[in-house]
Parts: structure tokens; sequence; C-alpha cells
């Protein structure tokens, strides 16, 4: 199956400053990318769908300035998590859907990554 | 009303046994089905879809859709200790252009040796 490689696996970092998460797929090009959030026994959250070359959706609630998206190819979207605060640790995965398969409904999900922030 | 309910659990069964999960889903519209499997710490990792009504059988996995009673279902035969995980229902919302998931929370499965 299609591969999408998400770093760095784990994160600690100090209050106010900020984290970028990437998200790559790494033998398909993927023109959309998701964005989900888990905090511990809750399920998967969605944040955003990310559009390579147009501006992020956002899900309700979800501040944009402070989860900035970036899809700048059709295999790599970013996350950054900006002035970081200790409630926005969580558990964040991407996902990616392959381009060349319009009506797949599967989506390829990447290893995630513990932020944690002190 | 919650979107997609699954029971927490942990659901505890004894390994060779038939685990049976379930899921239910607010929206009459939803198209897509999807059983998810994730153990602690980790990404999900898809096991079956389903999207019409009936059984859907892969291995040891069986997934039961009834889109009259908005009810999905995922059964696993010969339970084994590494089948031990979380389980995801998720549903695709009715009318997106693209692969828009709502999950579940998860039932938590234990299958002891």
């Amino acid at each position: 199956g299609a591969v999408v490689s998400q770093h760095p696996s784990w994160v600690i970092c100090k209050s106010g400053t900020s984290v970028k998460i990437e998200c790559r797929s790494l033998d398909f090009q993927a023109t959309t990318m998701f964005w989900y959030r888990q905090f511990p026994k809750q399920s998967l959250m969605l944040m955003a769908t990310s559009n390579e070359g147009s501006k992020a959706t956002y899900e309700q609630g979800v501040e944009k300035d402070k989860f900035l998206i970036n899809h700048a190819s059709l295999t790599l979207s970013t996350l950054t998590v900006t002035s970081a605060h200790p409630e926005d640790s969580s558990f964040y995965i991407c996902s990616a859907r392959d381009r060349g398969s319009q009506y797949n409904e599967k989506l390829f999900f990447g290893s995630g990554t513990q932020l944690s922030v002190l | 009303q919650k979107e997609v309910e699954q029971n927490s659990g942990p659901l505890s069964v004894p390994e060779g046994a038939i685990a049976s999960l379930n899921c239910t889903y607010s929206d009459r519209g939803s198209q897509s089905f999807f059983w998810y499997r994730q153990y602690s710490g980790k990404s999900p990792e898809l096991i079956m879809f389903i999207y019409s009504n009936g059984d859907k059988e892969d291995g040891r996995f069986t997934a039961q859709l009834n889109k009259a009673s908005q009810y999905v279902s995922l059964l696993i035969r010969d339970s084994q200790p590494s089948d031990s995980a979380t389980y995801l229902c998720a549903v695709k919302r009715r009318g997106s252009g693209y692969s828009t998931l709502t999950f579940g929370k998860g039932t938590m499965l234990l299958v002891s040796p």
C-alpha cells in the first residue's frame, strides 16, 4: 500500500515555542492531506484539510493562526503549532489520499507525532 | 447525538473466540464505512471498508453493514492476543467531495491467551 511518512515521531518543547511537523507521501502524489489530533482515549478529530497549492480548510473551533498548514507540493504538507502551550500536547496524525485514485475512499496514515509541551 | 458511536470497552475475549465490535452512526446518508485498528501510541491502520448492505469477509475479519438500522459491525474470528488494540469505526460524510472521515472514539479489545 501507499506510504505516508511523518516526522518527527515525538517532540518535547517549551511553552511559547513553535513546532513543525512534516507529512510526506513517499510513493504517490497527494493533492489532499488531512491533519488529525487525538487526545488520550479520545477519537481522531479532524483539524484541517490541506490542499496542494491553496489554503487549508480548517474545522470549526481550530485556530488557523495557531495551526499553520502549508501544502507546497504534491508530496509534502506541514503543520506548524505556533506558540505552543501545554494544552496543545496531543498526538497529531496526518493522512493522505492517493491522487491517482479519485474514488478511492482509503486514507493512508502517517505514523503520528506525539507532542509534549512543557 | 454523536455522529459515530462506539462502546469504549474494554471488550475482553479469550484467545480463539469471536470478537464482535459494534458501531452506530447518525447521518442516514453516510456512504462508506471503515474499520481501523490502532495500537497504543501508533497511528490507525485500515482493516476493512464496506459500502453495501450485508457482509464482507476478509480472512478472519467480517464487516457487516445495515444501513436501515445505521449500524456497522466488525467480527474477528479466532481472536489472537495480537488483535488486542483499539478498533476505530469511521464514516464518510455525505456529500463530501474528498475522503473526510468522522471517527468514533474506538473500542478497546483485549484478547487473553
